[in-house]
């Protein structure tokens, strides 16, 4: 399984772009990173899930590099609700499959 | 759709009690997992089950039994509690594409404090 590096806390303001970024140098071929948000007393809830380049929805865009060992969460003019707790999972069929192992993640803290 | 449903919500223990945590999915989701996450921590795997009549350890196993019951419900059961188990259970089922797990979707949790 790669193991997964984020900064452990972030702050920002509300209206700015909120950037966490991922590093997995020992990513394999056919793993996929995927990202969840938890918010204090509720289960992680997916995000966005990509393999390489750009992916995008409602919510927010994962940038992922051609060399693919690190990833960019990036959330537009966040609010005071999205402060939570990011995870940055790498997994695929090859390293681990099934077994999803959340990291420490990182705290972002929006403030007004 | 309930998605994930686990039950209890809360529950107290004495230390050496058994008790088994309930979870169950609507969505016809092969693979089931079963997390605990300490304060301020992130979330560990404890067992997970990539379908229906398997099984297996994660991260955690030590002190927990699972059963697949069937596709819906995945049951975790500490036969002899200890403090050291005390936690947030978190019960989670995902769809699989291509053995990738595409996103998990999680239960309510259960708080479990064991005296």
């Amino acid at each position: 399984l790669a193991k997964t590096t984020q900064p452990i806390s972030m702050d920002s303001y509300e209206g700015q772009e909120v950037n966490i970024t991922c590093s997995h140098n020992n990513i394999a071929t056919n793993d996929y990173i995927t990202w969840y948000q938890q918010f204090p007393s509720q289960g992680p809830r997916f995000i966005i899930q990509g393999y390489k380049t750009k992916v995008t929805n409602e919510v927010a865009s994962l940038f992922i590099p051609a060399d693919r060992k690190s990833s960019t969460l990036s959330l537009p003019r966040v609010s005071l609700s999205d402060t939570a707790v990011y995870y940055c999972l790498v997994g695929g069929p090859n390293t681990g499959g099934f077994k999803t192992i959340f990291g420490a993640g990182t705290r972002l803290f929006v403030k007004a | 759709n309930a998605g994930v449903t686990q039950t209890p919500k809360f529950q107290v223990l004495k230390t050496g009690q058994s008790m088994t945590l309930q979870c169950a999915q609507d969505m016809n989701h092969n693979s089931m997992y079963w997390y605990r996450q300490d304060p301020g921590m992130g979330l560990r795997l404890i067992y997970y089950s990539a379908s229906e009549g398997t099984t297996d350890k994660g991260e955690v196993p030590n002190g927990y039994n699972v059963s697949r019951l069937n596709k819906r419900e995945f049951s975790l059961r500490l036969e002899s509690a200890a403090p050291s188990q005390t936690s947030v259970y978190f019960c989670a089922s995902s769809e699989v594409v291509g053995g990738r797990v595409k996103n998990l979707f999680f239960g309510s949790g259960t708080q479990l404090s064991v005296l």
